[in-house]
């Protein structure tokens, strides 16, 4: 079955702390993303990978760092969160022309 | 930079009618459209989208949207909604071509009922 796999799926931290919120495609994807949903806001891009070894800032990167080591994962690393940053995140691949096609179930941040 | 306006942040509906959910962009070159659904509590999945060619395109669950190049719109229809479309739904553009780089409107909650 294809898949996007995030984890965690909710974590409660507090602010400094440094934590990582893993991504995993099994459909060999060459493009995956990172965006953030915040109430009334929609979803807003913080990277985008192109392929291995290739990334860029989305619309809003500040805090945020990302790798792409190997094709199927793209791990967003927060390196001292902040309670701004709390939000629902997801990651999300695509293949070919036009737009992410597959979605994660979502991790949901909370950073006291 | 492009834009994405979703003229309604809410629509509620009845079930069986037709509805509308408005979608508008700028950008001042070529563009991809698209747009996705969100289940509570779930991730987006892709309902459809416009690369180039026919300006009708045809998504899942009998949804439908219409490439406006004039009105710089996109705006997704269904002749007869059901109450399981309870969902919301986000109009995304990304320009000239870019394959990765999308910007989402912020949203419209469509809610069927009975």
């Amino acid at each position: 079955e294809a898949q996007v796999t995030q984890n965690p799926r909710y974590l409660i931290t507090v602010t400094g702390k440094k934590l990582t919120v893993t991504c995993s495609q099994n459909m060999n994807h060459e493009y995956m993303s990172w965006y953030r949903q915040d109430p009334g806001l929609g979803l807003r891009q913080i990277y985008y990978s192109m392929n291995v070894e290739v990334t860029d800032k989305g619309d809003v990167p500040e805090g945020y760092k990302v790798s792409r080591k190997e094709k199927r994962n793209f791990p967003l690393i927060l390196e001292s969160p902040s309670p701004n940053q709390t939000s629902l995140y997801f990651c999300a691949s695509s293949q070919g022309r036009g737009g992410p096609q597959h979605f994660g179930d979502g991790t949901r941040l909370s950073i006291l | 930079a492009q834009s994405v306006t979703q003229l309604d942040s809410q629509v509620p509906v009845f079930e069986e009618a037709p509805v509308e959910l408005r979608c508008n962009y700028s950008s001042s070159v070529s563009v991809y459209l698209f747009w996705y659904v969100q289940y509570p509590n779930q991730g987006l999945q892709l309902l459809l989208k416009y690369l180039s060619g026919s300006t009708l395109v045809k998504g899942i669950n009998g949804f439908e949207a219409e490439f406006n190049k004039s009105q710089t719109s996109f705006h997704l229809r269904k002749p007869s909604v059901h109450i399981s479309d309870t969902a919301e739904y986000f109009c995304a553009v990304s320009v000239g071509g870019s394959n990765y780089k999308l910007t989402f409107g912020k949203g419209t909650l469509l809610t069927v009922n009975p």
